[in-house]
């Protein structure tokens, strides 16, 4: 167990529909990491977020939106779903950020999400 | 544009022997270098890690070798156990910007260990 819990852990929703994905870190982590694993992809950097702030977008579409909250759970917002959303999203946290020294990620169990 | 590569799909050995996993990049401004574990139905678990200022990472059973030169990583597990059959990921990251400690994933090889 990392510690990283994610919810829910499967959720199948429609194309067109909007899904929130909810991430809560381990204790004392302050960064949240989130990434997207298809089927004939390896995983895919989306976003990062330090103690509530946006610190680097990745390969993440204008139709998914996050955030990190005060008490440093985060939320992945996707809306207007395509058959191609499907796939697996994690959660990774860590304790800092660049300039505290490498910090190693540590992963939640993901969220499985199958759009039809 | 994969900037990790892990070249092997799959890799079968027997109970006993070396486990190698193979792992390229391409980005020279990669820094550090990570190894996971993933079973099925589980998110990825860290295993080892390297600086790019070290080419030897030794824990327990499993190595980590770095040779920049060719910019090649491995991760060498001995003895292997049926235990260790899972997914591994060779991820490296890079700290140029001073920001962001994302992750950039290979995709990953197939353990099979054999009893």
């Amino acid at each position: 167990d990392s510690g990283v819990t994610q919810t829910p852990k499967h959720l199948i929703t429609a194309t067109g529909q909007r899904v929130t994905l909810r991430c809560s870190p381990r204790s004392g982590d302050l960064s949240v990491y989130w990434y997207q694993q298809s089927l004939d992809q390896g995983l895919q950097f989306l976003i990062h977020y330090y103690n509530g702030e946006e610190r680097a977008k990745g390969n993440i579409l204008e139709r998914f939106s996050a955030q990190q909250f005060p008490d440093l759970h985060s939320e992945l917002n996707l809306s207007s779903l395509e058959l191609g959303d499907s796939a697996l999203y994690f959660c990774a946290s860590s304790v800092g950020l660049a300039g505290s020294g490498y910090n190693e990620q540590f992963f939640g169990p993901g969220t499985r999400l199958t759009v039809l | 544009d994969q900037q990790v590569k892990q070249n092997s799909p799959s890799l079968s050995v027997q109970e006993g022997r070396i486990s190698i996993l193979n792992c390229d990049y391409t980005n020279s401004m990669f820094d550090y270098f990570l190894w996971y574990k993933k079973y099925p139905a589980e998110g990825p678990t860290f295993l080892i890690s390297i600086s790019s200022i070290k080419d030897k990472n030794e824990d327990g059973r499993f190595t980590v070798f770095l040779n920049k030169s060719a910019k090649h990583l491995s991760l060498h597990i001995v003895p292997s156990q049926p235990g260790d059959s899972a997914v591994y990921f060779c991820a490296a990251s890079s700290n140029s910007g001073g920001s962001n400690y994302k992750l950039t994933f290979g995709k990953g090889t197939l353990l099979t260990v054999n009893p």
